[in-house]
């Protein structure tokens, strides 16, 4: 089915460590966003994209880089992860306004 | 820049009862509104959306109206179910162009 699909699901990391989140969308959007959900602060934009090649920084970009160099791939790295950014990570793509999200990937960093 | 507040949960009905969750935005222009609902262990569906003042966003037995007056996009269900038993976010695509704008939520429980 076409979608947006994320790897991995759950991840459990020690503060410190270093990992990547992918999120591989099959619409041809334009547009993709990583956000962040916490519990009774709803979900914040940690960056976005306009298309191949191209970041910008949301809401709260602080600790996270990311990556487009495919249109249909938007990588979310974290070089040191910290207990802060324990969350839930949701990606989303868009044409227009026609949002599309991810299942999520659980992170819990210890 | 642009926010959405919305009303605090937990919000917890009885089947069948009538339900309003508020939602309030502040945005320059013309913003394009949104309600998502967040089913448990999920990711988030678009519920409905209205894109200019006076519209009527409705779905599956909701409703929102795009009211530009009172800057207001408040969701209405006349008669909820235990499945509507979920997380609803109101959110807003600014003149900014696509990125969407969250509410923090408001969990709704219905129980029977």
């Amino acid at each position: 089915n076409a979608g947006v699909t994320q790897t991995p699901k759950f991840r459990v990391l020690k503060t410190g460590q270093s990992m990547t989140l992918l999120c591989a969308q099959d619409m041809n959007h334009e547009y993709m966003y990583w956000y962040r959900q916490d519990p009774g602060m709803g979900l914040r934009l940690i960056h976005y994209s306009v298309g191949e090649g191209t970041t910008a920084k949301g809401e709260v970009p602080d600790g996270y880089n990311v990556s487009r160099l495919k249109k249909q791939n938007f990588l979310l790295g974290l070089e040191s992860a910290a207990p802060s950014q324990t969350s839930v990570y949701f990606c989303a793509s868009s044409l227009s306004s026609g949002y599309t999200f991810g299942s999520g990937t659980r992170l819990t960093v210890v | 820049g642009d926010s959405v507040t919305q009303m605090e949960g937990p919000v917890t009905l009885s089947e069948e009862a009538f339900l309003t969750i508020n939602c309030t935005y502040t945005a320059t222009g013309y913003p394009s509104l949104f309600w998502y609902v967040q089913y448990p262990g999920e990711g988030l569906q678009l519920l409905l959306k209205a894109t200019k003042a006076d519209d009527k966003g409705s779905n599956k037995g909701f409703e929102a109206t795009y009211r530009k007056e009172t800057t207001s996009f408040h969701l209405e269900k006349g008669s909820v179910q235990v499945s509507d038993s979920a997380v609803y976010f109101c959110a807003l695509i600014g003149d900014s162009g696509y990125a969407l704008n969250f509410g923090k939520g408001t969990s709704l429980l219905v129980t029977p």
